[in-house]
Parts: C-alpha cells; structure tokens; sequence
C-alpha cells in the first residue's frame, strides 16, 4: 500500500529538549515536504526537498533542521523546541517532480510545555 | 510571495444543497490550483486541481472555476452530501523551474446538514 508514514502520532515534550518526527514514503517520490497546521492560519510550508541530499526552506523554516540522506525518509528535527512550535505537523511526498500533488502523511501532533 | 485568501471561513449548508468556497490570490504568475479535503483528524487529501491554461474542471458532484484576470478560483460543490463534511483548502503555485511552491489558504469549514 502506498503510503507516508510518521511517527510518532501524538508527542508531549519539554522547552529545549531536542526531538526528531520521522517520515518515510514508500512510493520513490523525489520530492518530499514538511507542514505545519495551525487554527486559522492553514497549511504553512516548513521545508521542502527535492531529492537526495537538495533541500530548500519554506515559508516558516526558522527553529527547524531536515536532511534527505535517502530517498524515502526526510525527519523533521527540533534542536530546541519552544512552546510556538506546538502544531499539527504533516509530511507530504509528491507524485510529480515539481511538488505540486502532495499526498500527506497521517500527521504529528507535537505539544510543548 | 504569493498570498492566498479563502472564504468563508465556514459554511453550513442542508443536504442537496450546492456549496461554494471562493479563493483569491496575488501572484498573477501563478499557474496551479488544487483544492484538498481534510476530514476531522485525518490528513488533508488532494480532491482536484487545474491548471491555469484551464477556466473549468468538473468531477462527479465537484468543480473549480479559476478567473486568472480577477485572479480567484472557486470550488463547486453539487448536491451536498454528510460525507461531504470537511475542512476545504485553496492552494496557488508557481512552478519556478526547478520546484512548484504551494501557499495554502486558510481553510473553510464545510458542515453538511441533513
């Protein structure tokens, strides 16, 4: 079954304490994107990359760190969360080179106290 | 950048009834329009999209209209059904030649009556 996949789903955790959310696809997609869901604001583009090793910021990229080492997997890292980055976290791979049909992963809900 | 304003922000309508979610944006380069569909607590979810050499697309009970010269596009949904239920989100791209970059509009919250 095509799919991507994140983990973990639901993540409570503490100002400064690194975290990393995983997302893997399994469908060869070269390109491969991270979202945050905020009430009222929509879908905001965090980081974005477009094959192995090539990535680019978003709209909101500040607070954020990302790597494509593989194809298939592209972690979302948080070297010092703040309580802003609480969101609804989405990773999303596209059937088309240019990044324009995403298919989203089922999503991270991270909360930081 | 591009700018992406979506309305309205809420939208009750009785079951067969046609509902209507308009979208603006600023960027008259743009050239990608899809629409996505998030049902409560799942992903968002590709529904339909058009280009912008395109000023109509229709599946089933679904259609989107895009006026490039007034620059907003609009998502037709007919004979509304519980199931169509959701949060609706507008985006617009430009394709820079080596990346689309999508700006999502803030979403509108579909409640289908019966």
């Amino acid at each position: 079954e095509a799919q991507v996949t994140q983990n973990p789903r639901y993540l409570i955790t503490v100002t400064g304490k690194k975290l990393t959310v995983t997302c893997s696809q399994n469908m060869n997609h070269e390109y491969m994107s991270w979202y945050r869901q905020d009430p009222g604001l929509g879908l905001r583009q965090i980081y974005y990359s477009m094959n192995v090793e090539v990535t680019d910021k978003g709209d909101v990229p500040e607070g954020y760190k990302v790597s494509r080492k593989e194809k298939r997997n592209f972690p979302l890292i948080l070297e010092s969360p703040s309580p802003n980055q609480t969101s609804l976290y989405f990773c999303a791979s596209s059937t088309d080179t240019r990044g324009e049909k995403l298919f989203f992963g089922s999503g991270t809900q991270l909360s930081v106290l | 950048g591009e700018n992406v304003e979506q309305h309205p922000s809420t939208l009750s309508v009785q079951e067969g009834d046609s509902a209507v979610i308009k979208c603006t944006y600023s960027d008259s380069a743009s050239n990608y329009f899809p629409w996505y569909k998030q049902e409560l607590g799942k992903r968002p979810q590709l529904i339909i999209d058009i280009r912008s050499n395109v000023g109509e697309k229709k599946d089933q009970r679904i259609a989107v209209t895009l006026n490039k010269t007034a620059k907003h596009f609009s998502l037709h949904i007919t004979e509304t059904q519980p199931e169509d239920s959701a949060v609706y989100f507008c985006a617009a791209s430009r394709y820079t030649g080596t990346a689309s970059k999508l700006t999502f509009g803030t979403g509108t919250r579909l409640q289908v009556t019966l």
